[in-house]
């Protein structure tokens, strides 16, 4: 069975940091680019960042970059972010999601986490 | 970055009308625009790759049409278990971008 399992959420301060992670399995991990999507509360869906199945290959929202970094561990087939500096608007459910390559450009994302909450308040 | 578009933001049907969803996009995404279905504290789920593709295990109640600016989603006949938000997302351009979502609601 194909699942992607998110995990480290909660609340934090605004400035403060956080990491998730997402624990794949099911099927070949490295062979996907893996991503974050995140939904504040009541809002719609947004693509955070992704990274290539070698890791090589990065990308980021405008919204995150410098402040995010996005991993991962084909060995313990995991992938990571880690969010520092927090923002009140970056509170929202994180969902990890996968991503095949079809001749060099990234597919559909499935399959999906069922998400991890961000808080961020003081 | 190419932005979405999706109308109307909720459509209020009965079971057994059909739905017409659009997205449209700020500028040419080709084909490369998927569908997914979203119910309340749940993930969304792929409906319709590639403009126009039935995603494994989708019903034939669900079609995807479109290229270029303009696409729509068709749900023939809503049965009880449709009613939820769906979201377009392109795959043209980095950044991945979703539309803002269409919610259908029981009338």
């Amino acid at each position: 069975e194909v699942q992607l399992v998110e995990s480290g959420g909660g609340l934090v301060q605004p400035g403060g940091s956080l990491r998730l992670s997402c624990a794949a399995s099911g099927f070949t991990f490295s062979n996907y680019w893996m991503h974050w999507v995140r939904q504040a509360p009541g809002k719609g869906l947004v693509w955070v960042s992704g990274i290539s199945g070698s890791g090589s290959g990065v990308r980021y929202a405008d919204s995150v970059k410098g402040r995010f970094t996005i991993s991962r561990d084909n060995a313990k087939n995991t992938l990571s972010l880690q969010m520092d500096s927090l923002r009140a608007e970056d509170a929202a459910v994180y969902y990890c999601a996968g991503t095949r390559v079809i001749m060099s450009r990234v597919d559909w994302f499935d399959p999906w986490g069922q998400g991890t909450l961000v808080t961020v308040s003081s | 970055e190419i932005v979405l578009t999706q109308s109307p933001a909720t459509l209020s049907l009965s079971p057994g009308e059909r739905a017409t969803l659009s997205c449209r996009a700020s500028q040419s995404v080709s084909s490369y625009l998927a569908w997914y279905q979203q119910k309340p504290g749940q993930a969304p789920r792929l409906l319709i790759y590639d403009a126009s593709n039935r995603a494994t295990g989708i019903p034939a109640r669900f079609s995807g049409s479109g290229s270029g600016i303009d696409f729509t989603l068709t749900i023939s006949s809503l049965e009880p278990e449709d009613f939820a938000v769906y979201y377009c997302q392109q795959r043209s351009d980095w950044p991945l971008t979703f539309g803002g979502g269409t919610k259908v609601e029981i009338k």
